[in-house]
């Protein structure tokens, strides 16, 4: 049950496009189709952006956008804007009942 | 419109127990798998546990097997999370979620746990 890996910190000036990446093992995110991704401001709790690697929950922008590449997930953010500035999180299911999250990646619209 | 409302937090000293409850309304309850994520402070989300729409089929993160608990009331619409043992590193926000589709789709407010002596 190891975490998944996520850079710490990415960014990018408004109107631009980040990516954020999610990497884990054949285990988990190679293994299945299972991954989404939850956003996070600072005091609240987490919301789902992104589930089954690429689908948007209802009200979600399609400036989201989710993909994997064997063991690796990737969260698209395109047009940042200030709003999208907070805390990412992936997750993935790891078979048997048990999911695994990464460890969060801290969004900064410049 | 969906709600879960947690329930059950607060400070405890470490060996001992504690008992959270997360009310759900607005869905279905009893056909929904759902799950406990906890967060502690300036950390990130950890999976904690999960249990299947009807109870029988349950999973937990290594750190807290054979010390925590996953159970629900279907008639009741409620989830619990019986915590025995706790340690200082139980301190966290613990979330109820609901899982489906594969996504947590729909998370509580969080209640804050602290083991402290």
């Amino acid at each position: 049950q190891s975490a998944l890996t996520q850079p710490p910190s990415a960014s990018g000036s408004p109107g631009q496009s980040v990516t954020i990446s999610c990497t884990g093992t054949s285990s988990d995110v190679g293994g299945y189709n299972h991954v989404s991704w939850y956003q996070q401001y600072p005091g609240k709790a987490p919301k789902l952006m992104i589930y089954e690697v690429n689908k948007r929950p209802s009200g979600v922008p399609d400036r989201l956008s989710g993909s994997k590449s064997g063991n690796t997930a990737s969260l698209t953010v395109s047009g940042l804007q200030a709003e999208d500035e907070a805390d990412y999180y992936c997750n993935s299911y790891a078979g048997d009942y048990n999911w695994v999250f990464g460890g969060g990646t801290k969004l900064t619209v410049l | 419109q969906v709600q879960l409302v947690e329930s059950g937090g607060g400070v405890v000293q470490p060996g001992g127990s504690l008992r959270l409850s997360c009310e759900a309304s607005g869905f279905t309850f009893s056909t929904n798998n759902m799950q406990w994520v906890r967060q502690a402070p300036g950390k990130g989300l950890e999976w904690l546990a999960f249990i299947s729409f009807h109870g029988t089929d349950k999973n937990y993160v290594d750190s807290v097997k054979g010390r925590f608990t996953i159970s629900r009331d279907n008639s009741k619409n409620t989830l619990f999370l019986q915590m025995n043992g706790l340690r200082t590193e139980d301190t966290a926000v613990y979330y109820c979620v609901r899982d489906f589709d594969w996504g947590l789709h729909q998370w509580g407010q969080g209640i804050l746990v602290t083991v402290s002596s």
